[in-house]
């Protein structure tokens, strides 16, 4: 079984300064690991992915985030955030990359950000 | 490119009841799944379908079903409605042939049962 911990509800942060936002899991087999946004009264929009290969991946709107197998982690950065950021973030894991993923996802993370 | 669309946005039941919604897969893809986002979680998959038949389910009773159709489209069907299932259903579509992991997200349905 797979699951996801997001060890922050939320997190504010003043316009222009740095961001990380954390996600651990948990798999017995070979995982793939996501980061979606979702903006108020909208759904899912995917911010990077990781499936292999290097394990810092860049995603839209400057995030990005790094892959750490031994501790389990796949934080999310970004180094000057503003104010459009303000959303809430998911961290999400899967076992298939084939179009036929089924994620399992984190409790999420509310990103606030001060002017 | 036309994406995700749900219908419809918002519906209020009562408990008992049924409901269904609908969702149109992004134009190429032929797999969708549905979720179940409770306020203030993250969404939980209820189970996916492909080329019209369920293709894996989450944790949920059979009180909750779906179709797929052979244009790819799909509806959730709800029966006897409890309180607990007022949430945000969201529809995603993929498609076998991308293999890159990304779900197509719709801005969903919201469900509220009284």
């Amino acid at each position: 079984a797979q699951s996801v911990t997001q060890l922050d509800s939320q997190v504010p942060v003043f316009e222009e300064a740095p961001v990380e936002l954390r996600c651990n899991y948990s798999s017995s087999v070979s995982v793939y690991l996501f980061w979606y946004v979702q903006y108020p009264n909208q759904g899912l929009q995917l911010l990077l992915k990781y499936l292999s290969g290097s394990t810092l991946v860049k995603g839209i709107n400057g995030f990005e985030a790094e892959f750490n197998k031994s501790q389990t982690s796949f934080h999310l950065r970004k180094p000057s955030v503003h104010i459009s950021d303000t959303a809430e973030y998911f961290c999400a894991v899967s076992d298939s990359v084939f179009g036929n993923e089924k994620l399992t996802f984190g409790t999420g993370t509310r990103l606030t950000i001060i002017p | 490119e036309t994406g995700v669309t749900q219908s419809p946005t918002h519906l209020i039941k009562t408990r008992g009841q049924q409901v269904t919604l609908r969702c149109s897969s992004q134009s190429g893809h032929n797999t969708v799944s549905w979720y179940q986002q409770a306020l203030g979680q993250g969404p939980q998959f209820i189970f996916q379908y492909y080329r019209e038949e369920e293709n894996g389910r989450g944790n949920f009773p059979p009180r909750f079903s779906g179709l797929q159709f052979p244009n790819y489209s799909s509806e959730l069907n709800v029966n006897a409605l409890e309180l607990d299932d007022s949430a945000l259903y969201l529809c995603a579509s993929s498609s076998q042939k991308q293999r890159n992991g990304e779900l197509f997200f719709g801005e969903g349905s919201r469900l509220t049962v009284l």
